[in-house]
Order: C-alpha cells, then sequence, then structure tokens
C-alpha cells in the first residue's frame, strides 16, 4: 500500500516570498504519478501541479514548480512570488499507473501568505 | 466546459433521517469518486466507479452508507439512517478514461451537518 507523508501541518510566508512544501511517501512502484492539489478557504480542490515518475524534468505550472527526488521519494512543491490568492490548504498525492487507479492523499500543510 | 456539479452544497439534517447528495460528472469522464473530508481524519476515499461499475467500496464507513452510479452522468451517495458522527464535506471527483495518471476534477463539495 502506498503512503504520503506531509509532516508540516502549517507554514506561513511574506508576500512575494518564496515558500517550499514538503510531501514524501512510499511506494514499492516503480512508475507512478504525483500531484499536488489547493484547497482554499473556498473549500473547492483545485489541481496545482502533476509529475509523472518516468520523467527527470520537474514539472512546472507558472509560479508553481516541483522537486521531484524519485530515489529519496520526495515531492516538494515550490511557490514562487507568493499571493495572498495562495493562502489555502496544500494536499499532496499518489497514483499508481494503471486502469482503476485511486488517488492516496496526505494529511495537507495549511498555508498563510502574510501581506 | 462546465465542472463536476454536485448538490446540494449544505445539508442540514436531524439524526435518523436519509440523506442523498448527487453528483454528475464531468462529459466524457468515465471515473467518479466520493470523499469525505473531515478535520480528524482528512480526506478518505470512500468508493469509487469506473464506467458506472463501482470498483472498490472499502472505504465506505458502514452499511448506512451506498452510491450509485445509475448511468453516466449521475451518482448518489445516501446516508440512511443519518448520525452526528457523518457530519463532514462530501466531494464528488471524476477523471479521464486511460489509466495514465490522469487527475481528478473535483466539485465544490456538499457540507452535511446533522443535528
Amino acid at each position: 500500500a502506498q503512503t504520503v507523508t506531509q509532516s508540516q501541518p502549517e507554514m506561513s510566508v511574506q508576500e512575494a516570498e518564496t515558500v517550499t512544501l514538503s510531501c514524501t511517501y512510499d511506494t514499492s512502484e516503480s512508475n507512478y504519478y504525483l500531484f499536488w492539489y489547493k484547497q482554499p478557504p473556498s473549500r473547492q480542490m483545485i489541481l496545482v501541479i502533476r509529475q509523472e515518475a518516468y520523467k527527470q524534468q520537474n514539472a512546472t505550472e507558472n509560479r508553481f514548480s516541483v522537486n521531484f527526488q524519485k530515489a529519496a521519494k520526495s515531492f516538494s512543491l515550490k511557490i514562487s512570488d507568493s499571493q495572498l490568492g495562495d493562502t489555502a490548504m496544500y494536499f499532496c498525492a499518489f497514483m499508481k499507473t494503471g486502469a482503476n487507479s485511486k488517488l492516496t492523499f496526505g494529511k495537507g500543510i495549511t498555508l498563510s501568505v502574510r501581506p | 466546459d462546465a465542472g463536476v456539479i454536485q448538490s446540494p452544497r449544505h445539508e442540514v439534517t436531524e439524526m435518523g433521517q436519509e440523506v442523498t447528495l448527487r453528483c454528475k460528472p464531468i462529459s466524457g469522464h468515465n471515473s467518479l469518486f466520493w470523499y469525505r473530508q473531515t478535520m480528524m481524519r482528512g480526506l478518505e476515499l470512500l468508493i469509487y466507479f469506473n464506467n458506472n461499475v463501482p470498483i472498490d467500496d472499502s472505504g465506505m464507513p458502514e452499511d448506512r452508507f451506498s452510491a450509485k452510479m445509475p448511468n453516466a452522468s449521475f451518482s448518489t451517495l445516501k446516508i440512511q439512517p443519518s448520525e452526528p458522527r457523518d457530519s463532514a464535506v462530501y466531494f464528488c471527483a471524476s477523471s479521464r478514461p486511460g489509466g495514465r495518471g490522469q487527475p481528478q476534477h473535483f466539485g465544490d463539495g456538499t457540507r452535511l451537518s446533522i443535528l
């Protein structure tokens, strides 16, 4: 079974600064997918970024990028130029390849962006 | 394109009553997932469907919970009888076919309060 660990329950960052959210996972699979989802106070679950494990290049979406370290089973999210709208809970998630695959979520981390 | 549509957005009812939550997945998505989110347990997968067929219902808490997907565009999650500990936010999500790490797209959730 897969597990996803987000050990930091809360973080805070000054507006315009950079912050990194940590995530580790445990799996015996060699090929899989990793995701970060954002849940703002409005409670929507919004996909932030997706990484394919067989791709060495780290995924990037505008101000969001990941540091994917497959050997270390680490998948951190970097938010550059933090904005007030980035205040949210962030969930790391794992998915095996193959049909009928489901997401395994971490517990989430609450990020507060200070003005 | 319309996203995943859930109804109602909020539901408040008394203990013992039947509760029905509804979900319309994104057109063309063949996988549908029901999650429950609480402060104590985080995001839990209750059940998921592939091509309208339940694949894994191991997350359904007990016999009081049931889910159906009569066609590709509609699913229900029913709780009967409801209990105060069922109070939570319930999310529905859908994803495209393919088994290649297709991201799940979430609805806005139903906040359920059982008094």
